[in-house]
């Protein structure tokens, strides 16, 4: 079946260590998007690119990395710089101007 | 700065009366404004999106209204279920905006019985 696929779906991280969070598609869409979810705050939009070897920051990059060497492709790195990376993160695709598709999303603890 | 809210209390209403939930943006020019929902521990799943020149869409029991002069969208679930219980969240695509969505803080439904 068509769709977005995360791993892990939970993930425990040391302080001071990466972590990289898969996402891939087979949707065939040219834009894809990382999203992180915290309680009560909504969607916020750390990484998006909008075709191969090409990526923007979002609202909130700070401590994070991405990149986009394959269409089905978008893995996110959550690095040491991120202070406060316990959350729910969110990977998405779509075609411009259409809805976006949405992974089961991978939550990551910081012990 | 812009902003888009959502009522950050949780919403309750009984089975069979229609949930109304509202989204209002601040210094944004939309192209496009769509309701999504969310379950616990979940990827939210997209339901209806309307363009800023439409003033209403309809899906089954789900009807969207905009209001591009109020700012304001909103979104409304007829003979309300039990199973309609969720987080709803709405977003926004701004013209010349990047093709990025940014979406509001999410109103919780609960419909009881």
């Amino acid at each position: 079946d068509g769709g977005i696929t995360q791993s892990p779906k939970y993930l425990f991280r040391k302080e001071g260590q990466n972590v990289t969070l898969s996402c891939e598609q087979n949707l065939n869409h040219d834009a894809m998007y990382w999203y992180r979810q915290d309680p009560g705050q909504g969607l916020r939009l750390i990484y998006y690119s909008q075709i191969v070897n090409d990526f923007q920051k979002g609202d909130i990059a700070e401590g994070y990395s991405v990149s986009r060497e394959k269409k089905e492709s978008f893995p996110l790195t959550v690095t040491s710089a991120q202070k406060n990376p316990t959350a729910f993160y969110l990977c998405a695709s779509r075609v411009p101007g259409g809805e976006l598709f949405f992974g089961e999303g991978s939550r990551l603890t910081v012990l | 700065s812009q902003k888009i809210e959502q009522n950050s209390e949780a919403l309750n209403i009984q089975e069979g009366k229609t949930a109304t939930l509202t989204c209002n943006y601040t210094n944004y020019s939309p192209a496009y404004l769509q309701w999504y929902r969310q379950d616990p521990g979940r990827g939210p799943v997209f339901l209806l999106l309307i363009r800023e020149n439409e003033k209403e869409k309809r899906k089954e029991r789900l009807k969207v209204t905009f209001d591009t002069t109020l700012k304001q969208s909103l979104f409304h679930i007829t003979a309300s279920q039990p199973a309609d219980s969720a987080t709803y969240l709405c977003a926004l695509e701004i013209t010349g905006g990047g093709n990025k969505l940014t979406f509001g803080t999410g109103t919780q439904l609960k419909v009881e019985l």
